[in-house]
């Protein structure tokens, strides 16, 4: 079945970097986009960006613009997100959620990965 | 970027009454190809979001038949004929016919 399992929690202190790995299984690896969905303690939903597995190229929400990478490594396909300049707002559970087939942009998102709860503190 | 709204923001519903929640997009999600991308999900409670409804009325592989979704160009609806403990959680409308994908605020579903 299509699965996604993300890597475990991380406690990072301000100013630091986290890196967060995403592996699918189930299906071709190259054949879906990946998106990174983040979502703070009591919130909802917000939208990180995109990756295509095939040839890497990105597309990042303009407010983590300069802060976040997503990259992919196809032979163990897996999906890194990795955020920069760690602030406590940045306190949140990250997602992976495999996206629409490279042919076409727009499609759900699903399945989606278990989460990722990256903890900023001090 | 389309801003997604949903109301209302919380709803109590006793088991077996029907439900309804309300989506509108600040513009047309109906592509040129024909399809609408609005799509429908719900995160219980300590879990990621799942699929419910994808383009608008189309449900999920495994989603009850319960769940129903309608509407078009910008205003949406999920309706579920009759609530079960199993589907209380937040629901949330998506957007995905440009980017950034868009979500509503949620409407969190509680059981009287």
């Amino acid at each position: 079945q299509v699965q996604l399992v993300q890597s475990g929690a991380e406690v990072k202190k301000p100013g630091a970097s986290v890196k967060v790995s995403c592996k699918a299984s189930g299906y071709t690896f190259t054949s879906y986009y990946m998106h990174w969905v983040r979502q703070a303690p009591g919130q909802g939903l917000e939208w990180m960006g995109i990756i295509n597995p095939s040839g890497g190229s990105t597309s990042y929400a303009q407010k983590f613009q300069g802060r976040v990478t997503m990259t992919r490594d196809t032979s163990t396909s897996t999906v890194y997100m990795e955020l920069s300049s760690l602030r406590s707002e940045d306190t949140a559970v990250y997602y992976c959620a495999r996206g629409a087939h490279i042919v076409v942009l727009q499609g759900w998102f699903d399945p989606w990965g278990q989460g990722t709860l990256v903890t900023v503190s001090s | 970027d389309i801003v997604m709204t949903q109301t209302p923001l919380s709803l109590s519903v006793t088991p077996g009454q029907p439900a309804s929640i309300s989506c509108k997009s600040s513009q047309s999600l109906l592509h040129s190809d024909g399809k609408t991308y609005l799509y429908w999900y719900l995160q219980k409670p300590g879990q990621p979001p799942q699929l419910l409804i994808y383009e608008v009325s189309n449900r999920f592989s495994g989603v009850p038949d319960r769940f129903s979704g309608s509407g078009s160009g910008t205003d949406f609806t999920l309706k579920i004929s009759r609530v079960e403990a199993e589907d209380v959680g937040v629901y949330y409308c998506m957007q995905s016919i440009q980017l950034p994908p868009t979500f509503g605020q949620g409407t969190k579903v509680e059981i009287k």
